[in-house]
């Protein structure tokens, strides 16, 4: 079974990048797929951040355009969100997920970790 | 953005009874390819998202058949009939006709 897990710092300041890993078990990230990264704010709200695909392209969401890249290791089967010049409305749970192409469902997600942006 | 609004925001409801969550989106969600990206998705307390119908009206592996989708352009209910204990959680339905976006959610909950 393919599984999806968030790892990174718990805490981080603004102005400052927020960092995180998704380690992908049991498929390997260059076979198919696009791997995303989805956020939920306190409240519930949901937001669809951006994603690498099975090739290395890359889409984002166009709020977040100037702030987002996100970046892969394929030799650890792991990609990477970094989000820049993070504020306090950043603190979300933060998880990666799979789709099987730009217009599909999110099949498989990660449990999620959490990031809070304070100083 | 397409904005996904989904009511109510809160569903009480006994055991056994029959469910019904609509989600309205600000656009037309059929794509020039004829499909319909609309999804639902459930959030179970303290876990992650789990995809339950995709598509308006498909479900995912294992979801049983008390559940079902149903609507087309900007209009679309998700059904549950015979409303069970670990069916309670938060609803979202999502969209990835143009950028992909969630509605606010509903939470099902005992009356």
């Amino acid at each position: 079974d393919v599984q999806l897990q968030e790892s990174g710092p718990g805490l981080v300041k603004p102005s400052q990048s927020l960092s995180l890993t998704c380690t992908v078990t049991g498929y390997s990230i260059t076979s198919d797929y696009a791997w995303n990264w989805i956020r939920q704010f306190p409240g519930n709200k949901l937001e669809w951040m951006g994603y690498i695909s099975y090739s290395g392209s890359t889409s984002y969401n166009p709020s977040l355009k100037s702030r987002i890249s996100i970046t892969r290791d394929t030799s650890k089967n792991q990609f990477f969100l970094q989000l820049n010049s993070v504020t306090t409305e950043d603190t979300a749970t933060y998880y990666c997920a799979r789709k099987k192409d730009p217009y599909s469902y999110f099949d498989v997600w990660g449990a999620g970790t959490t990031v809070t942006v304070s100083s | 953005d397409v904005v996904m609004t989904q009511t109510p925001l809160s569903l009480p409801v006994s055991l056994g009874d029959q469910a019904s969550i609509s989600c309205r989106s600000s656009q037309s969600l059929v794509h020039s390819n004829g499909n319909t990206y609309l999804h639902w998705y459930l959030q179970k307390p303290g876990q992650s998202p789990k995809l339950l119908i995709y598509k308006v009206s498909n479900r995912f592996s294992g979801v049983p058949d008390r559940f079902s989708g149903s609507g087309s352009g900007t209009d679309f209910t998700l059904k549950i009939s015979r409303v069970e204990a670990e069916d309670l959680g938060v609803y979202f339905c999502s969209q990835s006709t143009h950028v992909p976006t969630f509605g606010g959610g509903t939470k099902l909950e005992i009356k």
